[in-house]
């Protein structure tokens, strides 16, 4: 089973400013990751499929990268309505990262 | 637009079993592979089941093998989950979602549900 690390758990950032998060796999999962934005209440939306590619409508300020092991995506400047819980989630057994807060500071 | 509606939530004693639906619209359901997240109060997202977009293949995570089952109806655009033996760790909002790409489920979830909620409580 392939385990999905998050990190860090909450990161407190100011509007304007750009967001680093990262998620981490324990064992190569190619570029078959994708990246979700859930806000209190709300279900998840897709923002990022593999690894790389924005989903229909997501602005471009949402950026992911990464293959193998290693992953990120960066918001590059935060806008009020970034202010969520973000999970990543491979696509070859469905399993999700726990999350990374982005609260404001 | 695609709209998926979840609904069969509420409260349900341990040991019960309790069926979910998700009604979709907006889309050529019998063509997408679907799936059931679910998510227990302020935790994380866990995937749960998937069906192939013709009914033939269903596949469920570890926690919840054995004891439920996905099926859906292509003529009425419907998608169900029965899941037995319940138990507190089944509390959770569940949310069917809509898989990616058509015929080939390829595991993301481009549309979701609002979710319905399930406590399983004495």
């Amino acid at each position: 089973e392939t385990i999905l690390t998050q990190s860090p758990a909450t990161l407190s950032l100011s509007p304007g400013e750009r967001a680093t998060l990262s998620c981490r796999a324990s064992q190569n999962v190619s570029n078959y990751l994708a990246w979700y934005q859930q806000k209190p209440g709300q279900a998840p939306r897709l923002l990022i499929y593999d690894a790389s590619n924005r989903a229909t409508g997501i602005p471009a300020r949402f950026s992911g990268g990464g293959s193998g092991t290693d992953f990120t995506l960066t918001i590059s400047s935060l806008e009020p309505e970034d202010f969520a819980v973000y999970y990543c989630q491979q696509r070859n057994m469905w399993t999700f990262g726990q999350g990374t807060k982005v609260e404001v500071k | 637009q695609v709209q998926l509606v979840e609904s069969g939530g509420g409260v349900v004693q341990p040991g019960r079993s309790l069926r979910l639906s998700c009604a979709a619209s907006g889309f050529t359901f019998r063509f997408y592979g679907m799936h059931w997240v679910r998510q227990a109060p302020g935790k994380g997202l866990e995937w749960i089941t998937l069906i192939s977009y013709d009914g033939r293949n269903q596949y469920y995570a570890d926690s919840v093998r054995g004891r439920s089952s996905i099926s859906r109806d292509n003529s009425k655009n419907k998608l169900y989950l029965l899941i037995d033996s319940l138990t507190a760790k089944d509390t959770a909002v569940y949310y069917c979602a809509k898989d990616f790409a058509h015929y080939e489920s390829i595991g993301y979830f481009d549309f979701w549900g609002r979710g319905t909620l399930v406590t399983v409580s004495s």
